[in-house]
């Protein structure tokens, strides 16, 4: 039972318009919430985070929303880039459970010039 | 310049023999994981230690050991009885504090024919 989903599996944005990546989760006991990048053959990146006392957080072109009441969270690129495309993942740690991760499947995202 | 390391950047085995991936980590991290990602799929967990001198298993640890002598280090080996061990593994590492992100190394592919 795949307590992390990433339902699509890829997206295509065109070059500086804004790329929006979503992942839901069921487990109510998660409460804090990441996303990372990943390049082919390479480790994923630490990109984003939140609490689950947040609803918002943002760091630069990034933005990470949560939605608690749906189990909902999503990434918000903008403007997109094409050193942006890679694929996104998104990740949750139960309560109390330090950096104990559990990982959707991935997004691919393509930005096109 | 601190990171994780993981030797070697690819691995060719015969069918049958065990095989030993190494990960060191110089950012003084409490905790070490292994992760496995298969094509198209996101990161599911193998083992994990928090302190040295113990370990726990992960979802898919059947078929794979480690150890953690050193707080640097924690080897993983893949053992004759993991039935499809062909794959791309990635150690991290992290603090044991409270929402604290993993750092991940650039991965193992490991080719077992």
């Amino acid at each position: 039972d795949q307590q992390v989903k990433q339902n699509s599996p890829s997206l295509s944005v065109q070059e500086g318009r804004i790329s929006i990546l979503n992942c839901d989760y069921t487990n109510s006991m998660f409460d804090y919430f990441l996303w990372y990048k990943k390049y082919p053959a390479e480790g994923p990146t630490f990109l984003i985070s939140i609490s689950s006392i947040k609803d918002k957080n943002e760091d630069g072109r990034f933005t990470v929303f949560l939605n608690k009441s749906a189990k909902h969270l999503s990434l918000h690129i903008v403007p997109s880039q094409p050193g942006d495309s890679a694929v996104y993942f998104c990740a949750a740690s139960p309560n109390g459970a330090g950096n104990m991760l559990t990982f959707g499947g991935g997004t691919r995202l393509m930005v096109k010039p | 310049d601190g990171g994780i390391t993981q030797s070697p950047k690819y691995l060719f085995r015969k069918e049958g023999q065990n095989v030993t991936l190494s990960c060191e980590q110089n950012l003084n991290h409490d905790a070490m994981y292994w992760y496995r990602q298969d094509p198209g799929q996101g990161l599911r967990l193998i083992y994990y230690s928090q302190i040295v001198n113990d370990f726990q298993k992960g979802d898919i640890a059947e078929g794979y050991s480690v150890s953690r002598e050193k707080k640097e280090s924690f080897p993983l080996t893949v053992t004759s009885a993991q039935k499809n061990p062909t794959a791309f593994y990635l150690c991290a590492s992290g603090f044991t504090s409270y929402n604290s992100p993993l750092h991940f190394g650039n991965g193992t592919r490991l080719t077992v024919t």
